[in-house]
């Protein structure tokens, strides 16, 4: 069976540092990936999502960027956290294009 | 673009009452449908899901939902809550035809279990 590993759960980090959130599936190949954003009573908002190796969209223009370095491993970055950048992220994979997501555990991040 | 709307931010229910969450869907056409639950501080959930076909779906935890054309609607029921469906619940849209990549959701119903 598939499952998504994402990490870390929680994170706190000061502003100005650097971030990477890895997320990795298991049990399937040529996944659809994508990262979400969760802020607290505004729903999910989708920042990222792969259809393939190297090949990633972008949604929202922001201080973020993505990569996708292996077949099953999605990573979300930044340079410099802003403090705006807090909140819940969490990675998903679909077997098709716009089908059913499954997600992660989510990473909850603090920038102080 | 497709878009969603949950018009309840929270409902309460007793514990053994039934249960209706509301789903609105904006779309050219019949999107793919999908209805999640997040307990705090988890990922997200798949309950059930609609492609095509017959329009009650059934989903798992004894959820069951119905796809209304007429009414863009796509409302999550449950006959009898039971305390640990406590959550928060979104609906979601996919378009088949492409376009817009991954999931539309509303911005969710917390969902409160009274005893």
């Amino acid at each position: 069976s598939q499952t998504i590993h994402q990490w870390p759960a929680t994170l706190v980090q000061p502003v100005g540092s650097p971030l990477s959130l890895e997320c990795t599936v298991e049990g399937t190949s040529n996944p659809n990936l994508y990262w979400y954003r969760q802020a607290a009573g505004r729903g999910l908002q989708l920042l990222f999502y792969s259809v393939g190796i190297g090949q990633i969209s972008s949604e929202v223009p922001q201080n973020l960027s993505a990569s996708r370095p292996q077949d099953r491993q999605f990573i979300l970055s930044s340079k410099k956290l802003l403090l705006s950048d807090s909140g819940f992220y969490l990675c998903a994979w679909s077997p098709r294009r716009n089908t059913e997501a499954f997600f992660g555990q989510g990473t909850r991040l603090t920038v102080v | 673009a497709q878009s969603v709307t949950q018009p309840d931010i929270h409902i309460t229910v007793s514990e053994g009452a039934s249960l209706e969450l509301r789903c609105n869907y904006s779309y050219g056409a019949t999107p793919y449908l999908f209805w999640y639950v997040q307990s705090p501080g988890q990922g997200l959930q798949l309950l059930l899901k609609y492609f095509s076909g017959d329009t009650l779906v059934q989903g798992i935890k004894g959820f069951e939902a119905e796809f209304k054309r007429s009414q863009s609607s796509f409302n999550l029921r449950k006959p009898s809550v039971h305390w640990s469906d406590a959550a928060e619940y979104f609906c979601a849209v996919g378009a088949p035809g492409g376009g817009a990549d991954g999931l539309t959701f509303g911005k969710g119903t917390h969902l409160i279990i009274q005893p």
